[in-house]
């Protein structure tokens, strides 16, 4: 059983440019979510994608945006960068609908920094 | 507003000290508490989903206890290989998404 991985696992961009993340969910699992760590902090929730929809978002603003594919891999585009973007960015995937609470598998992240 | 609330920030024990780890959580509608544990540069591992107040887990030198109101992380013996950052996260809905709401992490460093 293959876990989540992303990719790039480091980048640095300079403020305004755009960025794209890259998830490869767990096998058998179809439903992707994406969340934010600023260094020191707990993991924030972006939005989370199903059967290629967005079916929740945080607060976090339209320029952040996102992808699922049929294959349930998901992308993360974040446009017009800002500094406090920089942050670990942490792909989740799990089995939905849960029967309950469902446990996320997390990957390793994609460490953005914007200069 | 759902939160999350850990303490401490940090704690340094020795090898064999056991100790707690808390987590108290404002949150309407508990649909399950998790505990993760956080390795530096990688992504959280999970280690318990607690759904009622009551309830225990363990695993190895790792128990989780949930009453209505907070968690606590029971470390006993502790070992240097248990030294990460603990999170804690309680599971909300949200325009039909299910999302995690971490705090801010308990980093545990076990000195041999």
């Amino acid at each position: 059983e293959t876990g989540v991985t992303q990719s790039p696992t480091h980048l640095i961009k300079t403020r305004g440019q755009q960025v794209t993340l890259r998830c490869s969910s767990q096998s058998g699992h179809n439903t992707v979510s994406w969340y934010q760590q600023a260094l020191g902090q707990g993991p924030q929730f972006i939005f989370q994608y199903y059967r290629e929809e967005e079916n929740g978002r945080g607060n976090f603003p339209p320029r952040f945006s996102g992808l699922q594919f049929p294959n349930y891999s998901s992308e993360l585009n974040v446009n017009a960068l800002e500094l406090d973007d920089s942050a670990l960015y942490l792909c989740a995937s799990s089995l939905k609908p849960p029967s309950g609470a469902n446990v996320l598998t997390f990957g390793a992240g994609s460490r953005l920094t914007v200069l | 507003e759902d939160q999350v609330t850990q303490s401490p920030e940090a704690l340094r024990l020795q090898e064999g000290e056991s100790s707690s780890l808390n987590c108290s959580y404002t949150v309407s509608g508990l649909r399950g508490l998790f505990w993760y544990r956080q390795d530096p540069g990688k992504g959280p591992e999970f280690l318990f989903t607690l759904y009622s107040a009551g309830e225990e887990k363990e695993k190895e030198r790792l128990k989780a206890t949930l009453t209505k109101k907070e968690s606590f992380l029971h470390i006993t013996a502790p070992k240097p290989e248990d030294s990460a950052t603990y999170l804690c996260a309680v599971q909300v809905t949200i325009q039909g998404a299910q999302k995690l709401v971490f705090g801010q992490g308990t980093r545990l460093t076990i000195n041999p």
